[in-house]
């Protein structure tokens, strides 16, 4: 087990451009997260997969954000023409659903995005 | 949606001292997990506890559902338990989204 894995660590992109960032679960973990975190706040919910199947989007997902687990097992996160707002660390989380029951979420270190 | 009031916003404690962080949660939740932000950003999972109570070590953490709120108790602190602590709830479905709290900032004094 070597935890949620998360690249890249960092990015610096220019306004406009578009940018991926990968996330590599707990390899047993069949629910995968992507949460947003500002400066001295909480993370805040983006979206979840079951599997391969996306089960639900935050508002704060604009369409410009899409994410993709095309496999059931990594996942991927893309901002398309990014702008300042949207610089935040972005961290993906992951936790084994067995028979509909929660169970503790781990986190990986998360990609930081700053957009000058 | 669910609101997560965390208190005190702030901590600060001598090495050694004993502390209580509480959270209140403003709808019935299935999922309650309490969390720790190292300095470096790191989130870890203390505890999965939507009633009852645990213990950890030094920590434990207790959690009275009806009266919709949360107890993390730190004793013993000492330097390295400094950072951020969050709860988060989920209110709908199992493991759907939790929803965090704005985290309690603990500095532990050497």
């Amino acid at each position: 087990d070597t935890g949620v894995s998360q690249n890249p660590r960092h990015k610096i992109t220019k306004r406009g451009q578009n940018v991926t960032f990968r996330c590599d679960p707990i390899s047993e973990h069949n629910r995968l997260y992507w949460y947003r975190q500002t400066l001295g706040q909480g993370p805040e919910f983006l979206t979840y997969f079951q599997n391969e199947a996306q089960l639900e989007k935050s508002r704060l997902l604009s369409d410009r954000f899409s994410a993709e687990r095309p496999k059931g097992s990594f996942s991927t996160l893309e901002i398309q023409r990014t702008e300042q707002g949207d610089s935040a660390m972005y961290l993906c989380a992951s936790s084994l659903d067995v028979a509909a029951h929660n169970s503790p979420l781990h986190f990986g270190n998360g990609t930081r995005l700053t957009v000058t | 949606g669910i609101q997560v009031e965390q208190s005190p916003p702030d901590l600060i404690l001598q090495e050694g001292a004993n502390s209580t962080l509480r959270c209140n949660f403003s709808d019935s939740v299935n999922n309650l997990q309490w969390f720790h932000q190292n300095p470096w950003g790191q989130l870890i999972n203390l505890f999965y506890i939507p009633s009852g109570t645990k213990q950890n070590g030094r920590l434990s953490a207790t959690t009275v559902a009806t009266e919709r709120y949360s107890l993390l108790y730190i004793s013993s602190s000492q330097t390295t338990d400094s950072g951020v602590y969050f709860c988060a709830v989920g209110s709908t479905g199992a493991n759907s989204k939790l929803t965090f709290g704005k985290g309690i900032t603990l500095s532990v004094r050497p």
